[in-house]
Order: C-alpha cells, then structure tokens, then sequence
C-alpha cells in the first residue's frame, strides 16, 4: 500500500531537549516537504527536498532541521525546541512535477513544555 | 504576495447543499485545491481545477472557479454528517510544488 509514514504520532518534551520527527515514503518519490498546522493559520510548509542531498528552507524554517540521505526518508530535527514550536506536523510526498501529486502523512503533534 | 482566505466555520443541515468559498491574490496560480481533515487525520486531496477552467464536477463535489476574482468554491450536494471536517483550500503559485493554504473551513453537519 502506497503511503507516507511518520513517528512519532504523539510527543510531549520539554523545551531544549533535542528530537527528531521520522517520515518515510514507500513510493519512491522524489519530493518531500515538512508542513506545520496551527489553529487559524493553515498549514505553512517548513522544509522540502527535491532529491537526495537536495533540501531547501520553506516558508518557517527557523529552529528546525532536515535532512535527506535516502530517497525515501526525510526526518525534522527540532534541536532545542521550544514552547512556539507546539504544533501539528505533516509530511507529504510527490513523484510528479505538480503538487496534486502529494500524499501527507498522518501528523504528529508535538507538545513543547 | 501569496495569501489564501477562507471563512472559519460553516454550519449546514443534513441534506443540505454546503458551499465553502475562497480567495487568493497569487494570479499566477495553476492549480487550486480542495483538501478535507477529518477529526485526528491527515489530509484528504478532494478534488484540484486547472486555472484555465472555471468549472469541475465530481459526483456531489462541484468547484466553480472566477479567475477574474480570484474566487474558488466547493459546492457540496446532498451534505451527510461524514461530510463534518475542515476543508482547505490550496494553490501552487507558478507550477511549483509549494502548496499554499487557507486557515480551513470547519463543516458542521446538523442532523
């Protein structure tokens, strides 16, 4: 089955204490982008990746992190959260060159105390 | 600069036809979306028009599009209470990948 996958689901951490949000793709695609949904504001898209190697900031980019080793995984690094960084994160893919193609993951919501 | 609007909430009766609108100022937009969150889920595509149309119909979904206005809508026909979620509505400035929200409308179906 044609997914897009993200750990963990759930995560409540203090502020400071370094973490990584995993996503992986099982459809070989070669875009991958970070978005972040928070009430009122809709999902702004923080990081994505072209290609291996290949990543560039989005729109929020600011205290986060990425990286793209493999095709299919592109995991978020937050390396010193904080309490502004509370949020809903998704992870989308794509093959094609528009963004109709995407497919998002499921979310994970982040609680930073 | 690249800005999406919606209204926050709409609230319609069961059977009901359920009409959600939006605006953008990008023009140079080629493609306009439709997305649905369903309560602890991720995001559902719905249905996307091409700028160069003004209308698209898929079973109880229709999108009109006014370029000139730069107005999208999403009529839902026949609303049931699955149809409760947060729609978003999406562009793609100048054919990149970059999709560029709203802050969603939440659908409440009455029964």
């Amino acid at each position: 089955e044609a997914q897009v996958t993200q750990n963990p689901r759930y995560l409540i951490t203090v502020t400071g204490k370094k973490l990584t949000v995993t996503c992986s793709q099982n459809m070989n695609h070669e875009y991958m982008s970070w978005y972040r949904q928070d009430p009122g504001l809709g999902l702004r898209q923080i990081y994505y990746s072209m290609n291996v190697e290949v990543t560039d900031k989005g729109d929020v980019p600011e205290g986060y992190k990425v990286s793209r080793k493999e095709k299919r995984n592109f995991p978020l690094i937050l390396e010193s959260p904080s309490p502004n960084q509370t949020s809903l994160y998704f992870c989308a893919s794509s093959s094609g060159q528009l963004a109709y193609e995407q497919y998002f993951g499921p979310g994970t919501r982040l609680t930073v105390t | 600069g690249e800005d999406v609007e919606q209204s926050l909430f709409l609230s319609v009766r069961e059977g009901d036809s359920s009409v959600i609108n939006c605006t953008y100022t990008d023009s140079s937009s080629t493609y306009l979306y439709w997305y649905k969150q369903e309560p602890g889920a991720g995001l559902q595509l719905l249905t996307y028009i091409f700028s160069n149309m003004d209308m698209k119909q898929d079973q109880r979904l229709t999108v009109l599009l006014n370029k000139k206005d730069k107005h999208l809508s999403l009529r839902i026909a026949d609303t049931q209470t699955g149809d409760s979620a947060i729609y978003f509505c999406a562009e793609t400035p100048d054919s990149s990948y970059k999709l560029i929200f709203g802050s969603g409308t939440r659908l409440l179906v009455r029964p």
